[in-house]
């Protein structure tokens, strides 16, 4: 069974810090996706990687990073977070390259408040 | 507009009862759909993919009409289990990549 773990379910920061959110799966899938999900909004992408050290843009990734220095792992960084930042974050992985055809897997989600 | 809409909800049903969602997409190219679930406080899970000539999977029907650019899920004989809020899902493209584009649910509660 495919398992996705992301490091908190829940997070208090304040305004200005950088935040660090990780994600690790275990089923040496290629495809790793940050997503957050919001009241009316749904789900949206942040940023998702097809490959190790590999990275795109998503439909919201003002205000984000990501890190993917190995297969298994898919950090998403605030620089300097913000009140708007306030949300469920998502992490997902899907098993091959670039194919989207193919069920995702989420992790539990971290609920992230921002002070 | 939004890429995916679904009518929020929430639908409140007996147990027994026989519900459908709703769900329009907006970019006519989209290749492919999928229903997810997803609990309350918890991640979404795929419930089943949607094919052109319908599809069936015990008690869950998934119908897609391409012209209409229209998803549906009908639910059968509701149990207590299925309450949760159900995610419509299509494949779409962003900068040359495929990726998921999720509606914003629609929410079922079932009651005794």
């Amino acid at each position: 069974d495919v398992k996705v773990t992301q490091s908190s379910r829940y997070l208090v920061k304040r305004t200005g810090e950088k935040v660090f959110l990780e994600c690790v799966q275990d089923m040496d899938h290629e495809n790793m996706f940050w997503y957050r999900q919001d009241p009316g909004l749904g789900l949206r992408l942040i940023y998702f990687s097809y490959d190790v050290k590999m990275k795109e843009k998503g439909d919201i990734p003002e205000g984000y990073s990501v890190s993917r220095e190995k297969k298994e792992r898919f950090s998403l960084i605030l620089e300097s977070a913000s009140t708007n930042q306030t949300s469920m974050y998502l992490c997902a992985s899907s098993l091959v390259k670039g194919y989207s055809n193919q069920p995702q897997h989420f992790g539990d989600g971290t609920r992230l408040s921002i002070l | 507009r939004k890429e995916v809409e679904q009518d929020p909800g929430p639908f409140n049903v007996p147990e027994g009862a026989t519900v459908a969602f709703n769900c329009t997409y907006s970019n006519s190219a989209s290749q492919s759909f999928f229903w997810y679930r997803q609990d309350c406080r918890k991640e979404p899970k795929l419930l089943m993919s949607v094919y052109s000539s319908g599809n069936e999977d015990g008690r869950f029907t998934a119908q897609l009409n391409r012209a209409s650019q229209y998803i549906s899920l009908l639910i059968r004989d509701s149990k207590l289990s299925d309450s949760a809020t159900y995610l419509c899902v299509v494949r779409g493209v962003s900068g040359g990549y495929n990726k998921l584009i999720f509606g914003a649910g629609t929410r079922l509660a079932v009651h005794p």
